[in-house]
């Protein structure tokens, strides 16, 4: 069965410090790992797609990367607005149904 | 109207009540999901509809019965609901829900969501 965890679940930065998000998952073969941001009472917001280990992708503060087994979301001198839950999902080749984490809570105090 | 509207964005409803959510997609999507955020779970996955047509239904209770009557448009159509169904309801849509036989990762894209309260 596939299984995603997210870690930590919550998160505190001051604004400047830098810190990695992770996202464990098992997978009976990948076809592509997501990023999404959610904020307070939103749908969840694309931010990176995944495929291969090895992969890296970059959106201004936030750089996303890949191996076998798990995914870092990287957060570089993050900003009070970078506030929000980070949502991790898989895709296995078998379908194209979205397994999600329970995501983490990261909250960057001025 | 641009990416994924959902409306109502909030609904109260009474355990006897019979509503309807509304989605309506603008990116020229084929495939419409419907998922259910609780508090300190992960997104659940309801339904799945590509080309109109439902292709998976998550074990979920017929107390909540989809519509998709064209490709942009998805009804989540709710009756007696309890109070443990009250949740963020999110619409999403991608490209064609893998239907094209193409090995292809598809992005969904998601509604802001509708948050439901049943009393």
């Amino acid at each position: 069965e596939d299984q995603v965890t997210q870690s930590p679940e919550a998160l505190r930065l001051q604004e400047g410090e830098s810190s990695s998000l992770n996202c464990s998952y098992t997978v009976s073969g990948l076809r592509g790992l997501f990023w999404y941001r959610q904020d307070p009472g939103k749908g969840p917001e694309f931010l990176f797609t995944l495929y291969s280990a090895g992969e890296e992708k970059e959106k201004e503060r936030l750089k996303a990367t890949l191996t076998k087994k798990e995914s870092f979301l990287h957060i570089t001198a993050p900003k009070p607005e970078d506030s929000a839950t980070y949502l991790c999902a898989v895709q296995a080749n078998s379908g194209y149904a979205l397994n999600f984490g329970k995501g983490t809570s990261l909250l960057v105090t001025p | 109207e641009t990416g994924v509207t959902q409306t109502p964005r909030h609904l109260v409803m009474g355990m006897t009540n019979k509503k309807s959510l509304k989605c309506e997609q603008h990116l020229g999507h084929n495939a419409m999901y419907w998922y259910k955020q609780s508090a300190k779970k992960p997104l659940e996955l309801m339904f799945v509809y590509n080309f109109k047509e439902q292709t998976e239904n998550n074990s979920v209770p017929s107390r909540f019965s989809p519509e998709c009557p064209n490709s942009s448009h998805l009804f989540l159509h709710l009756h007696t609901l309890q109070p443990e169904d009250s949740a963020l309801y999110l619409c999403a849509s991608s490209q064609d829900g893998g239907t094209s036989g193409r090995a292809v990762t598809e992005t969904q894209y998601f509604g802001p969501g509708t948050r439901l309260l049943v009393l």
